[in-house]
């Protein structure tokens, strides 16, 4: 059983659009949700993170959205670049630290 | 500071056979998780060790087994390698003394099994 729901699987954005990949959750035990990029060989690199306490974290160009009654959160990359083309997991921890399936993102010159 | 290391980068091994991975946190962190990670799939959560001691395991057979070191380093063991072991191991460590919180990932260990 899949503990956190990814999508879209996949997402082509133009430089300078908004990149959104939401993420739903089951556990409201989970008291964690960070975000990480992942470039082809390399590992998991932490983007952002928030806590069930707060609704919006910002970082950059980088926001995370925070539905807890609808048990779902989601990323927004501002300003695409060609350069954020990776593929991105949500998770979610409490016990056990759980990843989305991935969304690879390809953004277009 | 260096980041999260593992070794070796690369290993192939044949089925049947025993396979350890080395993991090396970074300096100050006591906590260090294990992954897997199948092509084209999320990471899917090992093992937690935090001072030594096991503190979460996931959903994996008992061929999979880990330890920590009093310098805070570890190594899986995968005994009985099987073709769907094929992967990318990741190890990560963080500085929570409870819980996961920020986990900083190393490059990973890509193991094939033929």
């Amino acid at each position: 059983q899949q503990q956190v729901k990814q999508s879209p699987q996949s997402l082509i954005v133009q430089k300078g659009g908004i990149s959104i990949i939401n993420c739903a959750y089951e556990n409201t035990a989970f008291d964690y949700f960070p975000w990480y990029q992942q470039f082809p060989g390399k590992g998991p690199a932490l983007l952002i993170a928030i806590r069930p306490d707060v609704s919006e974290k910002k970082e950059g160009r980088f926001t995370i959205s925070f539905n807890k009654s609808a048990k779902q959160f989601s990323l927004h990359i501002m300003d695409s670049q060609p350069g954020d083309s990776a593929t991105y997991f949500c998770a979610a921890s409490g016990n056990q630290f759980y990843f989305g399936t991935g969304t690879s993102l390809t953004v277009i010159p | 500071d260096a980041g999260v290391t593992q070794s070796p980068t690369h290993l192939i091994k044949t089925r049947g056979q025993h396979v350890t991975l080395r993991c090396s946190p970074i300096s100050g962190h006591k906590s260090v998780s294990w992954y897997q990670q199948v092509l084209g799939q999320g990471p899917q959560f090992i093992f937690q060790y935090y001072e030594k001691e096991e503190r979460g395991r996931g959903n994996f057979p008992d061929r999979f087994s880990a330890r920590q070191f009093p310098n805070y380093s570890s190594e899986l063991n995968v005994n009985a390698l099987l073709l769907g072991d094929s992967a990318l191991y990741l190890c990560a460590s963080s500085l929570l003394t409870k819980g996961f919180g920020e986990q900083y990932f190393g490059p990973g260990t890509r193991l094939t099994v033929t």
